[in-house]
This record gives structure tokens, C-alpha cells and sequence, in this order.
């Protein structure tokens, strides 16, 4: 049963950053890529970007380019995903997934982390 | 890259069908086989219901199927429950790595 493991609820200021992990189990690091997906509050989802951790090489969406970084540690099969600058408009849960590497459909997700920008 | 375009709700009584667009281009539903849905219960993070344009993963009903049509793919929900009232997306890939959601389509069963 694969199973990806999210770190909890965070509060940030406008202006700082917020790192999210997700902790992976089973195979997933050595055969599968890692997408990050966002949710705003009563929005739809939005994909932010991927990561092939046996590559380490991550893609993003060009909304987040310059904003986002997503890594992935092989040694603890866990894949993270820091946004800086945050701003508001970035209050929203954040999803981590499992990605099939060619056809990018998400076969399993995360319960999700809230991020809450305010002042 | 734009978002694909699903109607924003859909309604149907219990044992009825229904069917949900997604419309792309010809750079993303269009050019590939690519194309998944996602069910989202409230509070709840989404499920995999159909991948590959028509697959369906171990575990989901045959009640679910999907197609596509040029730039537009659908969903079809046959014999409608009450546990089908959620929210759907589809995805594209959308070349170079990139994935394209759906604005997504409440399901409301009347």
C-alpha cells in the first residue's frame, strides 16, 4: 500500500517562505516522479511542478517558476517543495502525489498540508 | 499554459448517466493520450478514477468511463449513486513535463 505522509499545518507572514514535505513509502522514489499540486480555498486544483527523484531533475509550472524549488531526498524518500515570497493569494492546501514518470497521471495522493499567508 | 475548460457543474438524478466535458487544444488533449480525471469528496484529496483517456485503475466502477474526441475529452458517469456527488477535474499532459488541470465540474446527483 502506497502511502505518502505530508507535514502539518503552517501559519507564514507575507513575504517569507513555507517547505512542505511528503514522506514516500514502498518504491515510489525509485520507480515514480513526484508532482506538487495546489488547492486555494474553494478553487480548483493547480499543478506547480514535479520532481524524478532518481534524476533530481524538477520541472515547474511557469506560474511558479522562480518562486517554487522542489527536491527529493533518496536517502529518506522524502520530496519536499518550498514557495517563497508568499503572498495571500497562496493560502491554500498543498498536495504531493504520486506521478507515473511518462504519462503523468497522480495514482496516489497526500492528505494535503494547509498553508495560511497572513499577517 | 491555460487551464482546460470543464463545465462548472452537472446534474442527474440516481441511475441516470452524465457526462463531463474537457476541452484543451491541440497542444495538450488533443496531441496526447494523456488524459486523466480525478474525483474530490469535500475536505477530501482527490482519487484517480480514469487515466489514459479510458483506463480504469483497480477498484473503480465500470460505471465510470472516459473519452476523447480531438480537443475534447469526457467523462461519462453511468447509473449515477449518491456517493458520486463530488467534485471532477480532468489533466492533460501538456508537452515538456507540464500537466494542464481542469477548472473542475460539481457533480450534483438531484
Amino acid at each position: 500500500q502506497v502511502q505518502l505522509v505530508q507535514s502539518g499545518a503552517e501559519v507564514k507572514k507575507p513575504g517569507s517562505s513555507v517547505k512542505v514535505s511528503c514522506k514516500a513509502s514502498g518504491d515510489t522514489f525509485s520507480r515514480y516522479a513526484i508532482t506538487w499540486v495546489r488547492q486555494a480555498p474553494g478553487q480548483g486544483l493547480e499543478w506547480m511542478g514535479r520532481i524524478i527523484p532518481i534524476l533530481g531533475i524538477p520541472h515547474y509550472a511557469q506560474k511558479f517558476q522562480g518562486r517554487v524549488t522542489i527536491t527529493a531526498d533518496k536517502s529518506t524518500s522524502t520530496a519536499y517543495m518550498e514557495l517563497s515570497s508568499l503572498r495571500s493569494e497562496d493560502t491554500a492546501v498543498y498536495y504531493c502525489a504520486r506521478d507515473t514518470v511518462t504519462t503523468q497521471f497522480l495514482d496516489n495522493w497526500g492528505q494535503g498540508t494547509l498553508v495560511t499567508v497572513s499577517s | 499554459q491555460s487551464a482546460l475548460t470543464q463545465p462548472p457543474s452537472a446534474s442527474g438524478s440516481p441511475g441516470q448517466s452524465v457526462t463531463i466535458s474537457c476541452t484543451g487544444t491541440s497542444s495538450d488533449v488533443g496531441g496526447y493520450n494523456y488524459v486523466s480525471w480525478y474525483q474530490q469528496h469535500p475536505g477530501k484529496a482527490p482519487k484517480l478514477m480514469i487515466y489514459e483517456v479510458n483506463t480504469r485503475p483497480s477498484g473503480v466502477p465500470d460505471r465510470f468511463s472516459g473519452s476523447k474526441s480531438g480537443n475534447t475529452a469526457s467523462l461519462t458517469v453511468s447509473g449515477l449513486q449518491a456517493e458520486d456527488e463530488a467534485d471532477y477535474y480532468c489533466t492533460s499532459y501538456a508537452g515538456s513535463n507540464n500537466l494542464v488541470f481542469g477548472g473542475g465540474t460539481k457533480l450534483t446527483v438531484l
